[in-house]
């Protein structure tokens, strides 16, 4: 099973301010089969980014990700009062493995 | 517009079978895979196992002994039953949709496109 590891657990920034969000795989990812999520409170998830890079329809350009292999990477370049959530990433390269989450909280 | 509604018993007795039902509008049932995928108060998520229309199914291998996932084509739903429940098992149940394809004997499935609001459910006695 591919472990996926997040960090940091929980980040503090303000509005306006650019978030990086990291997500490290135990082994590589199968074609860069990652995609990244996020949940606000009560809410089911939602899809963000796919195959580590390719924004979801409807996802404002704010939202970029990267990566290969075994380490991607989630950046939210000015962050909006909604942006403040939680942030899953998730491997579908071998099977299905989420990561532990990153919590975005306004500082 | 796709919407996946799940529901199910708002709770379920430790030893008993946990069922849940999502049903699918919108969009038939034959165009995606479908999964569960659950998340424990305050925790991560966890995915459970998926069910293709054709009756293809994958399953977590921590909850494979436990799980059956079944689709209903006519009804346009698929549906969770998850047996030997206990306390561990308590948390929001969320049906997905996913896009996929099978080759020779591997199928492959991506990204979760769609989810259902989530079906709570607590198991206690």
């Amino acid at each position: 099973e591919i472990v996926l590891t997040q960090s940091p657990g929980t980040v503090s920034m303000s509005p306006g301010e650019s978030a990086t969000l990291s997500c490290r795989a135990s082994q590589s990812v199968s074609s860069n089969y990652l995609a990244w999520y996020q949940q606000q409170p009560g809410q089911a998830p939602r899809l963000l980014i796919y195959g580590a890079s390719v924004r979801e329809t409807g996802i404002p350009a704010r939202f970029s990700g990267s990566g290969s292999g075994t380490d991607f990477t989630l950046t939210i370049s000015r962050l909006e009062p909604e942006d403040f959530a939680v942030y899953y990433c998730h491997q579908y390269g071998d099977s299905n493995t989420f990561g532990g989450g990153t919590k975005v909280e306004i500082k | 517009q796709v919407l996946l509604q799940g529901s199910g018993p708002g709770l379920v007795k430790p030893s008993e079978t946990l069922s849940l039902t999502c049903t699918v509008s919108g969009v038939s049932i034959s165009t995606y895979y479908w999964s569960w995928v659950r998340q424990p108060p305050g925790k991560g998520l966890e995915w459970i196992g998926y069910v293709h229309y054709t009756g293809t199914t994958n399953y977590n291998p921590s909850l494979k002994s436990r799980v059956t996932i079944s689709v209903d084509t006519s009804q346009n739903q698929f549906s969770l039953n998850l047996r030997s429940v206990t306390a561990a098992d308590t948390a929001v149940y969320y049906c997905a949709s996913t896009a996929g394809y099978c080759a020779r004997t591997k199928c492959f499935t991506f990204q979760f496109g769609m989810w259902g609001q989530g079906t709570v459910v607590p198991v206690s006695s």
